[in-house]
């Protein structure tokens, strides 16, 4: 019973590197999220797939880019690395109606030097 | 979107029961109020949702005045176990609404 699972759990780049984040659940939820947390705050929205096809901007998505693969897969990419793009990142996914429970995956960690 | 307002910090001892207020002054007549739980190095995980008056599951209640305009958490005997990191969001419709504040640092002393 895996939930939602992340890769990697950390990586390190260079300014000016590009990485891809992968996510995945075996939920059959409609609905996956990519937040970003930085020490001493709450979660930051960067990006939202409200059902299989569909993307759209959340809260803080300048610097990235999404892909829905499909139903079960939602990929978070940084084309060229920055410093303030240093942060744990999480993916999560929910029914797609009403303010349904988010299930979170375990984050990556990743630091841009 | 409601915004909410949470204490920064709250310490406790084992076996006491630790109540966490929420203020959200602006909530909309279709809002739920939901609950998460975080732990160091982990994501947030749901602990409790309400619209009115009481919820209760096996690890929380969940106490909702009739104006809505603030909700508490309650936890029953806290442990160790249950330092963590406490969310209070507001909103209805899409999960994608829902906005995580800094949370209210909860810590059991032994």
């Amino acid at each position: 019973n895996a939930g939602v699972t992340q890769t990697p759990k950390f990586q390190v780049l260079k300014t000016g590197q590009s990485m891809t984040l992968q996510c995945a659940q075996d939920m059959n939820h409609n609905s996956m999220y990519w937040y970003r947390q930085d020490p001493g705050m709450g979660l930051r929205l960067i990006y939202y797939s409200a059902s299989e096809g569909t993307t759209d901007k959340g809260e803080v998505p300048n610097g990235y880019n999404v892909s829905r693969l499909n139903k079960r897969e939602f990929s978070l990419r940084l084309e060229s690395a920055a410093p303030s793009q240093t942060s744990v990142y999480f993916c999560a996914s929910s029914e797609a109606r009403g303010a349904g429970e988010l299930f979170f995956g375990e984050g990556s960690r990743l630091t841009v030097l | 979107l409601a915004k909410t307002t949470q204490p920064i910090s709250m310490d406790s001892y084992e076996g006491q029961e630790v109540n966490i207020t929420c203020s959200h002054n602006n909530i909309a007549t279709n809002d739920y109020i939901t609950w998460y739980q975080q732990f160091p190095s982990q994501g947030p995980r749901f602990i409790i949702q309400g619209y009115k008056t009481k919820v209760t599951n096996e690890v929380a209640s969940l106490f909702i005045p009739a104006d809505r305009k603030s909700s508490t958490l309650s936890l029953p005997r806290v442990s160790l176990s249950d330092t963590a990191v406490y969310y209070c969001l507001v909103g209805s419709g899409s999960a994608r609404q829902l906005t995580f504040g800094s949370g209210t640092q909860l810590t059991v002393l032994p």
